[in-house]
């Protein structure tokens, strides 16, 4: 069984349209993470909550928010989504930052901006 | 930040051919992780290393911890069709441990 799970698969929505991107996890891990993968490239990561912290990444633009409402589920909000934002959005959960916590990962969300 | 390196880009091979790939850093890594991604789908773990010299192996496929700690090396041995997909190098990086991914190697395995 689906241990973090995204929906939508694919989500298309057209230029400057909010967007959100949900993801949900039945393995009670402390941390969520979303990743940016564009075509052929190696997954970026935006940001991550260790529990209800939130850490940006000094490159993640304004315009990509996120939400934790609770443990189980984590939301990526991107404000005004621009074409350079088509892209798989991954999320992963780890039990903890340590070293030797692996991260397991969702099959992604596929947005298209029109 | 650190950066992952990761050769080759991509390999044709035959089926039941041997396959190395690896993964090079300029600085020191605690954990090199190997993840394979499918077409569409998310990574998924293959391989974790956690200590420098560790040899490690997940049915046909193996991978090593560099003694260095600065590389490691995945190799899948007598490939089938469905290993076709592309393999990412992966660890921690800085004082939260983000873990940060090489570019990958794209694998195609000819019937």
């Amino acid at each position: 069984d689906a241990m973090v799970i995204q929906n939508p698969r694919y989500q298309v929505t057209q230029f400057g349209k909010p967007v959100t991107l949900s993801c949900s996890q039945t393995l009670n891990h402390n941390v969520m993470y979303w990743y940016q993968q564009k075509s052929s490239q190696a997954p970026k990561l935006l940001f991550h909550y260790y529990d209800k912290d939130f850490n940006n990444e000094a490159d993640t633009p304004d315009n990509f928010q996120s939400r934790r409402p609770n443990t189980s589920f984590c939301f990526l909000d991107i404000r005004s989504p621009g074409l350079g934002d088509a892209a798989m959005y991954l999320c992963a959960t780890s039990r903890s930052r340590a070293s030797n916590s692996p991260l397991h990962f969702g099959n992604g969300t596929r947005l298209t901006v029109t | 930040g650190q950066q992952l390196n990761q050769s080759p880009q991509s390999m044709f091979i035959q089926e039941g051919e041997d396959v190395s790939m690896n993964c090079t850093s300029s600085s020191i890594f605690n954990t090199w992780l190997w993840y394979k991604q499918d077409p569409g789908e998310g990574p998924v773990l293959l391989i974790a290393l956690y200590k420098a010299g560790e040899l490690t192996s997940n049915g046909r496929l193996t991978a090593q911890f560099g003694i260095t700690r600065k590389d490691s090396f995945l190799n899948i041995s007598a490939s089938i069709p469905s290993d076709v997909g592309i393999y990412f190098c992966a660890g921690p990086e800085g004082s939260q441990g983000n873990l940060i991914f090489g570019k990958g190697t794209k694998l195609s395995v000819k019937p």
